[in-house]
């Protein structure tokens, strides 16, 4: 089974729309990373949250840890073409090296943003 | 600036053949990792190193070896071994913090490997 699932796996919106990307986690979450990944190049760090409902902003994206540490959500305000690509959410899992520093990733979301 | 160099960025590989992916990185990172991403399945560890002349296999080892001979340096041989080695080979780093789970992993922008 997926230990972390990301939903939807594909969206298309507007330009201008917002949007919701969430991760979810069987198990508890010690750490929970959001990635941005361009097809075809590298994934970029966006943010991380560590503690039970912690929310950080950065620009025009939101992302927060649910208070029971189990799903995060990744909230895109007034979509922009730039905001297209692949999102990841990365946990360190017990089991999986997590102790270790290592991350378990959602198979990504997909973002396509229609001028 | 800072970063993680990987090379090429486009690898052929004939049947048989080993072939060796390079992962450079001048962040000064104690901990770097090796990752083959595949479409529609995430990310996948190969193999894993927190330190100079240590490794560790991840969950698709098979098929691949590395080395970290240098704190810099952490290239990834897919050898012949390896029946389906066409995917995107991805690298990453990650400084050493006060916990394991303070530091994000930094990548770099990745290397496709094809069969001839």
């Amino acid at each position: 089974s997926q230990e972390l699932e990301q939903s939807p796996q594909s969206l298309i919106v507007q330009e201008g729309k917002n949007l919701t990307i969430n991760c979810t986690s069987s198990k508890t979450l010690y750490g929970l990373y959001w990635y941005k990944q361009k097809y075809g190049e590298g994934l970029i760090f966006l943010m991380m949250l560590q503690k039970g409902g912690e929310e950080k902003s950065h620009e025009k994206i939101t992302a927060k840890l649910d208070e029971k540490k189990q799903q995060s959500s990744l909230h895109i305000t007034a979509s922009q073409p730039s905001h297209a690509g692949i999102y990841l959410c990365g946990a360190p899992l017990p089991g999986y090296g997590g102790s270790q520093g290592n991350l378990i990733f959602g198979k990504g979301t997909k973002l396509s943003v229609k001028p | 600036d800072g970063g993680i160099t990987q090379s090429p960025k486009y690898l052929f590989r004939k049947e048989g053949q080993n072939v060796t992916l390079s992962c450079e990185q001048n962040l000064n990172h104690d901990a770097m990792y090796w990752y083959r991403q595949d479409p529609g399945q995430g990310l996948r560890l190969i193999y894993y190193s927190q330190i100079v002349n240590d490794f560790q296999k991840g969950d698709i080892a098979e098929g691949y070896s590395v080395s970290r001979e240098k704190k810099e340096s952490f290239p990834l041989t897919v050898t012949s071994a390896q029946k389906n080695p066409t995917a995107f080979y991805l690298c990453a780093s990650k400084a050493k913090g006060e916990g394991q789970f303070n530091q994000p992993q930094h990548f770099g922008d990745g290397t496709r490997l094809s069969i001839l």
